[in-house]
């Protein structure tokens, strides 16, 4: 199984709605990412888990809560979100430390912030 | 920051043709990884380049990395609509972090 699975794939909110995003591998990875991509960009990194635990938070604003509850869950809360704040949510997930090799993503989550 | 630079940034071609898209910097990678990304997907690891003048193929695929490790292309032989896509070169952060910094990508289109 060399899959990352991202839900909901779409996902439309309000301003004032409270909204999480999930993602799920089950390749044994101990390193998962957060990435957001607006349209015509590129991929940018917002978060890092290491072991569970938050090593990297790339100066995100805190209506993004990332969570990591185990080594194959990561979550990302949403709250008081803004309309350009809509993009592509990726997850991703590797190897770490000196052992990576490749970063496998799912296949995102559209976000619409009305 | 190191940006990458990708070049260039749109291309549409005929099916059949070659072409060659390219990705730079002002700073030394320790390696270099290129991803293709279909709409509505994630990117998909193609290739990593970490050795200076390394040429490495996948099928109609040839990637080659700079004997200064500055540069890398990409080239495509006998293009596919299937090889439509961003095409996106990405550096891999060093010294214990292995967050990936993409470059804007080109965005190939294949006519048929």
């Amino acid at each position: 199984d060399t899959e990352v699975t991202q839900t909901p794939k779409h996902l439309v909110m309000g301003m004032t709605n409270k909204k999480s995003l999930k993602c799920e591998q089950h390749m044994g990875h101990r390193a998962m990412y957060w990435y957001k991509q607006k349209a015509k960009k590129p991929p940018e990194l917002m978060f890092v888990y290491s072991y569970e635990k938050l090593s990297i938070n790339e100066s995100v604003p805190s209506r993004f809560s990332p969570e990591c509850p185990n080594s194959s869950l990561l979550n990302l809360h949403l709250h008081a979100l803004q309309p350009e704040d809509s993009a592509l949510y990726l997850c991703a997930s590797s190897l770490s430390g000196p052992e990576y090799t490749e970063a496998f993503f799912g296949q995102g989550t559209r976000l619409t912030v009305v | 920051t190191q940006l990458l630079e990708q070049s260039p940034q749109f291309l549409s071609i005929q099916e059949g043709e070659n072409l060659t898209v390219y990705c730079n910097s002002s700073s030394v990678f320790s390696s270099l990884q290129w991803y293709r990304q279909e709409p509505g997907e994630g990117p998909v690891l193609l290739v990593t380049v970490v050795t200076g003048g390394e040429v490495k193929k996948l099928k109609r695929l040839t990637f080659q990395f700079g004997d200064a490790r500055k540069d890398s292309s990409l080239h495509i032989t006998a293009a596919q609509p299937g090889d439509t896509g961003l095409y996106l070169c990405a550096r891999v952060g060093g010294a214990g972090s292995y967050q990936l910094t993409f470059g804007k990508g080109t965005k190939l289109s294949v006519i048929p």
